[in-house]
């Protein structure tokens, strides 16, 4: 079954800098990549996804980037803010399948 | 207001006992999912239903069961089986035509 792998565990960053989260997958057949931002005590809410007929796709500060031939696809956040410090959770899945999940990053925004 | 809603938001069990924890959603999703998150851990799958009266079993199954009598419900039972069940439990659904799978707020079951 399709095996995914995030990194880093821990994040810390300045208020203002960048964060990058990366993840690689194991299951070439996969092609729906979603990523998932969950608050203290909160569900995981679903802030981009991309699938595998695209290379990039960005919403407002928030890109994510998919590089099929590595089985690599990372989440960027520019100019971060304090309120984007939460737990970042990688998913892939092939159609019609259940998606498999990374086991987070603790993202830490600092002021 | 369309969702998915979990109740209840806070479950204590006691030894040899069975609880269920309640999913519903409104937003006439066909497929629906049960998470567990351990700290420190992903999600794992628990049991996942794709149609109405029909369920499989996902990564985690054992000491946990489920029924789709309904396409908008969706309980979980951690049975007496289920030797560890301290955890976060949450429930999804997902749309076909939009591919996305939606989150509730989860549930927080302890042992006593």
């Amino acid at each position: 079954g399709e095996n995914v792998e995030q990194h880093p565990s821990t994040l810390s960053v300045q208020e203002g800098d960048s964060a990058v989260i990366k993840c690689t997958y194991s299951d070439s057949a996969s092609n729906y990549f979603p990523w998932y931002k969950q608050e203290l005590g909160k569900g995981p809410q679903l802030i981009i996804d991309i699938r595998s007929n695209v290379g990039e796709k960005k919403d407002q500060r928030i890109a994510v980037t998919l590089n099929k031939t590595a089985k690599h696809f990372s989440l960027h956040i520019t100019e971060t803010q304090p309120e984007d410090s939460a737990v970042y959770f990688c998913a892939a899945s092939r159609s019609g399948y259940a998606l498999n999940f990374g086991k987070g990053t603790s993202l830490l925004v600092t002021p | 207001d369309g969702g998915i809603t979990q109740s209840p938001k806070y479950l204590f069990r006691k030894e040899g006992q069975n609880v269920t924890l309640s999913c519903e959603q409104n937003l006439n999703h066909d497929a629906m999912y049960w998470y567990r998150q351990d700290p420190g851990q992903g999600l794992r799958l628990i049991y996942y239903s794709q149609i109405v009266n029909d369920f499989q079993k996902g990564d985690i199954a054992e000491g946990y069961s489920v029924s789709r009598e309904k396409k908008e419900s969706f309980p979980l039972t951690v049975t007496s089986a289920q030797k560890n069940p301290t955890a976060f439990y949450l429930c999804a659904s997902f749309g076909t035509g939009r591919e996305k799978l939606f989150f509730g707020s989860g549930t927080q079951l302890s042992v006593l």
